[in-house]
C-alpha cells in the first residue's frame, strides 16, 4: 500500500447500531496513526494518535485498534448517536517533518 | 478561545488577483501547516515552518507563498489566482514537529473562490 485509504467512503446507520470503518496505510516506516472527526462546518478534532503495534486506545463510545505490521487500523462506534455523524478522516504521521499523509475519510450518517 | 485561527473564512475574489489568508495559533506550538482539501475532498499538506524556518514544500506552484513572522503566525500569499486554486485552505499546529503522538490542531478552513 503506497497511500493511506480508507473504507467505506460513506456509511449509513441506525440510532443504537454499532460501526467500525479500516484505515490502511504503508506499515513500512511507520510512525504514527492519526484519527479525526471532522464535523460539518467544523475544524478536524483529533480523537487519536497511535504509535505502538497492537495500541487500543478508548474515548466514550469510540475506540480504536492498530496493527503496524500489516498496515491497518479500526476505528468502533459502539452505540451510534446522530451527534456521531462526521466525517472520520484517518492519517499516516512522518517522524521527521509532522507531515500528515490523510485517507479520504469514511462519513458517517446516523439515523434517529 | 479559538487555538487555531484563520481569516478570512470565506474569500471570492477574481482570476489574476493576489490574495493571503492569514493563520494564528494561540497553543504555544512550534510547528505549523497549510493543508488543502482537493476536488475529491482529500487534505493534503502544502507547506509546514517549524518555528519559523521552512521544512516541508510539497510540488506546489511558485505563486504560494507561505510567510511565518513568528512561530504563532503562518500566512499564505497567493499570486495571480487561478481557477483551479479554488479549494478550501486549512492551518494546523502541532506542538513540535515529528513529536510521538503529538496531534495537530486545524482551524476552521478558507473557502477560496476564484472567478
Amino acid at each position: 500500500i503506497l497511500n493511506v485509504e480508507q473504507s467505506p467512503q460513506s456509511l449509513h446507520v441506525q440510532e443504537g447500531d454499532s460501526t467500525n470503518f479500516t484505515c490502511s496505510f504503508p506499515s513500512s516506516n511507520f510512525y504514527a496513526l492519526h484519527w479525526y472527526r471532522w464535523e460539518t462546518a467544523k475544524s478536524p478534532e483529533a480523537l487519536f494518535v497511535m504509535t505502538l503495534n497492537g495500541d487500543e486506545k478508548k474515548k466514550g463510545r469510540i475506540s480504536a485498534t492498530l496493527n503496524t505490521k500489516e498496515g491497518y487500523s479500526y476505528l468502533y462506534i459502539k452505540g451510534s448517536q446522530p451527534e456521531d455523524s462526521a466525517t472520520y478522516l484517518c492519517a499516516s504521521g512522518s517522524s521527521n517533518t509532522g507531515k500528515l499523509i490523510f485517507g479520504q475519510g469514511t462519513t458517517l450518517q446516523v439515523k434517529p | 478561545d479559538t487555538a487555531v485561527s484563520q481569516t478570512p473564512k470565506y474569500l471570492v475574489t477574481q482570476m489574476g488577483n493576489d490574495k493571503s489568508i492569514k493563520c494564528e495559533q494561540n497553543l504555544g506550538h512550534d510547528t505549523m501547516y497549510w493543508y488543502k482539501q482537493d476536488s475529491k475532498k482529500f487534505l493534503k499538506i502544502m507547506f509546514s515552518y517549524n518555528n519559523k524556518e521552512l521544512i516541508i514544500n510539497e510540488t506546489v506552484p511558485n505563486r504560494f507563498s507561505p510567510k511565518s513572522p513568528d512561530k504563532a503566525h503562518l500566512n499564505l500569499h497567493i499570486n495571480s489566482l487561478e481557477l483551479g486554486d479554488s479549494a478550501v485552505y486549512f492551518c494546523a499546529s502541532s506542538r513540535r514537529r515529528g513529536e510521538l503522538g503529538s496531534e495537530a490542531f486545524f482551524g476552521q478552513g478558507t473557502r477560496l473562490t476564484v472567478v
